[in-house]
């Protein structure tokens, strides 16, 4: 069974820094281009950034561009978002979630993680 | 503001059919991207429900059908069930702005 499961959220003060990761199961891990979105409290979905299987395309909402950096580690099936100067309105739910269709920009996305709270107040 | 226009909310009794707008422009869904649709229970992820605007996955049941249209989608379900109360997002791309989604429409059964 496919499966995504993220982790690393939590309560960081403005200004701050925090890490979230997403652990991947059931499919080739490094075939696939791999996102992260977020969902603020009672929001919509919104992208956050993109990065390609092999690590060389990486993409970023222009919202959070300078701020967060994504990468991934293919022998531990493992994405990553690195986040700094984080700011109120950064506060969602972090979602991973594999890039599905062949022809881009075309594409879907499944499975998602069960996603991940970042909290950020003072 | 979300690119994608949805209504904010949908309601119908079981058994009726209800259906959900995704209106777009000549950037995004106008200019033939397609679009998705995902379904989010209370208090969980987003799952795919709907993708190259009107394949349904493995597993998802034939009353839920997409449906586009020059700068717009359409979600149907037909056949509302208790289970299908929920949020559901359009997604598509945008020429300026990389991948959009609309603002959501939650879907109530009576």
């Amino acid at each position: 069974e496919m499966q995504l499961v993220e982790s690393g959220g939590g309560l960081v003060k403005p200004g701050g820094s925090l890490t979230l990761s997403c652990a991947a199961s059931g499919f080739s891990f490094g075939s696939y281009t791999m996102n992260w979105f977020r969902q603020a409290p009672g929001k919509g979905l919104a992208w956050v950034s993109s990065i390609s299987g092999s690590g060389t395309y990486i993409h970023y909402a222009d919202s959070v561009k300078g701020r967060f950096t994504v990468s991934r580690d293919s022998a531990k099936d493992s994405l990553y978002l690195q986040m700094n100067s984080l700011r109120v309105d950064d506060t969602a739910v972090y979602y991973c979630a594999r890039n599905l269709g062949a022809i881009h920009p075309n594409n879907w996305f499944d499975p998602w993680g069960q996603g991940t709270l970042v909290t950020v107040s003072s | 503001q979300s690119v994608l226009t949805q209504p904010p909310s949908v309601s119908g009794a079981p058994g009726q059919r209800v259906t959900i707008s995704c209106t777009g422009s000549s950037s995004n869904i106008g200019a033939n991207y397609e679009v998705h649709w995902y379904q989010q229970l209370p208090g969980t992820a987003p799952k795919l429900l709907i993708y190259g605007n009107t394949i349904r996955p493995s597993g998802v049941p034939d009353r839920f059908s997409g449906s586009k249209s020059g700068t717009s989608a359409s979600l149907a379900i037909t056949g509302l069930q208790a289970e299908d109360e929920a949020d559901y997002y359009c997604q598509s791309y945008d020429s300026s702005l990389s991948v959009i989604f609309g603002g959501g429409t939650k879907v109530t059964v009576l």
